[in-house]
């Protein structure tokens, strides 16, 4: 079975560029993550989606940051502009929420870095 | 969500059981113990969850004491692919977030 799936799995660009993270969650998934780690501060939620809708975006750094989930097969995250702090490996999870606390099952991330 | 405290590394050899603490003392009656792991680089990896019996499957085993308060990942024959680090988490239901501590640093060497 496909897992979570995220792209590009490694992207560099300059300061003040637009960078767009994408993820497909499992499919029959309802539930989706985006969680960001790095050396100083672990790993940490940014947002999360129940049936396409956002739930919890307190994580979400600034306004800089959005997230979209058009569909239930789909997610996206924005920076604009991004910054040399930006950098860390961003990770999209899901998951089948209110059946039995199923667990949340992992991409293999995406390694962001500014220049 | 109840915190949970772990010790900060361990070391295991090869072919032996390693078994990692996990104190929750003021886990909640509907809150669940899950333990997930990172290997270098790689995306965190479901092993097993619990509620308050012990569990078993492919890849562990989860002991739960009676209070609740505390719980231990068993891997019965360790390998060194199972170096990572192993993250014990408490939270009530899924669809909620996971809330990441820093973990236990399994070294496994032969």
């Amino acid at each position: 079975d496909a897992g979570v799936i995220q792209s590009p799995r490694h992207e560099v660009t300059e300061m003040g560029q637009e960078v767009t993270l994408r993820c497909k969650p499992i499919s029959g998934h309802n539930s989706l993550f985006w969680y960001r780690q790095t050396m100083m501060r672990g790993l940490e939620l940014l947002i999360y989606f129940n049936n396409n809708v956002p739930i919890d975006d307190s994580g979400m750094p600034e306004d800089r940051f959005s997230a979209k989930m058009p569909n239930a097969s789909f997610s996206t995250l924005k920076i604009q502009p991004s910054e040399p702090r930006d950098s860390a490996v961003y990770f999209c999870a899901s998951s089948l929420r209110g059946m039995s606390n199923q667990p949340q099952h992992f991409g293999d991330g995406t390694r962001l870095s500014i220049l | 969500d109840a915190k949970t405290t772990q010790p900060p590394s361990m070391d295991c050899a090869e072919g032996r059981a390693a078994n990692l603490p996990c104190n929750h003392s003021t886990i909640s009656g509907n809150e669940y113990v899950y333990w997930y792991r990172q290997i270098h680089s790689q995306g965190p990896q479901y092993i097993i969850h619990g509620l308050k019996n012990n569990e078993t499957n492919e890849m562990a085993s989860l002991i739960i004491t009676e209070d609740r308060k505390s719980s231990t990942l068993i891997l019965p024959h360790a390998t060194l692919r199972d170096t990572a680090v192993y993250y014990c988490i408490v939270l009530n239901q899924a669809g909620t977030a996971l809330i990441f501590g820093k973990g236990t640093t399994l070294s496994v060497s032969s």
